[in-house]
């Protein structure tokens, strides 16, 4: 079983729409939550951490549950600059990291 | 703050040869670095973890002998790919954690460099 699970996607979305991403994770222990943004044949890129309390950061909000294992973000407002890959992270012992296999989101105009 | 770096961003080279990359943290001392591999379509995946001044960690799977790493310094990770072949061809990405003065949140976060294409023919 992978440490972290996404929906592949890819999500085809028209600007301006709400789009929602979901990722569950295998590790109970899991202490640390994170969405990177990685650009194709680029670096990730951090785009928030997730705590247990949720954040939200803009057009975007991240929610943890951690009774199901699970990790959300949602985007409001999409705009064309939104188009990539969204990668779950979780890490555990600060020395763990775990990906996920990325959501590739599409914003049309 | 907190730039990564990698060299070369890409090469080529014949099966058969060695590789090395290396991967610098340039504002700030990183205690830990992690080198992972990506290919086409997938995730990263985890291949070792480093701490400056000890050997590193590697995942299961990943060939220590074949994927040789070195973290000699605060600053400074190199993976050296031996005897690569054409299946070793990836990108390959660090990433680094540490100190970024005055704040924690070096440590809980990853600075990744930009990463090495790596093909061989």
């Amino acid at each position: 079983r992978k440490e972290v699970e996404q929906d592949p996607g890819p999500f085809n979305v028209p600007e301006g729409a709400t789009v929602a991403f979901n990722c569950t994770y295998s590790n109970s222990a899991s202490q640390s939550f994170f969405w990177y943004r990685q650009d194709c044949r680029k670096e990730p890129k951090l785009l928030m951490s997730v705590y247990s309390s949720g954040n939200e950061d803009g057009r975007f909000t991240a929610q943890l549950n951690r009774a199901s294992q699970y990790i959300s973000l949602l985007i409001r407002d999409s705009k064309l600059s939104d188009s990539a890959t969204y990668l779950c992270v979780v890490a555990y012992n600060f020395n763990k990291f775990y990906f996920g296999s990325g959501t590739k989101l599409n914003v049309k105009p | 703050g907190a730039v990564v770096s990698q060299h070369p961003s890409w090469v080529i080279c014949k099966s058969g040869t060695s590789v090395k990359i290396e991967c610098r943290s340039l504002d700030f001392q990183a205690t830990t670095m992690f080198w992972y591999r990506q290919f086409p379509k997938q995730s990263l995946m985890l291949m070792a973890t480093s701490n400056e001044g000890s050997k590193a960690t590697y995942e299961q799977g990943v060939e220590k002998d074949k994927f040789l790493i070195n973290h000699a310094s605060l600053t400074l990770s190199t993976l050296t790919v031996t005897s690569a072949h054409p299946e070793d061809s990836s990108f390959y990405i660090c990433s680094a954690r540490g100190d970024l003065g005055g704040t924690s949140r070096g440590y809980n976060e990853q600075f990744f460099g930009p990463g090495t294409r790596l093909t061989v023919l």
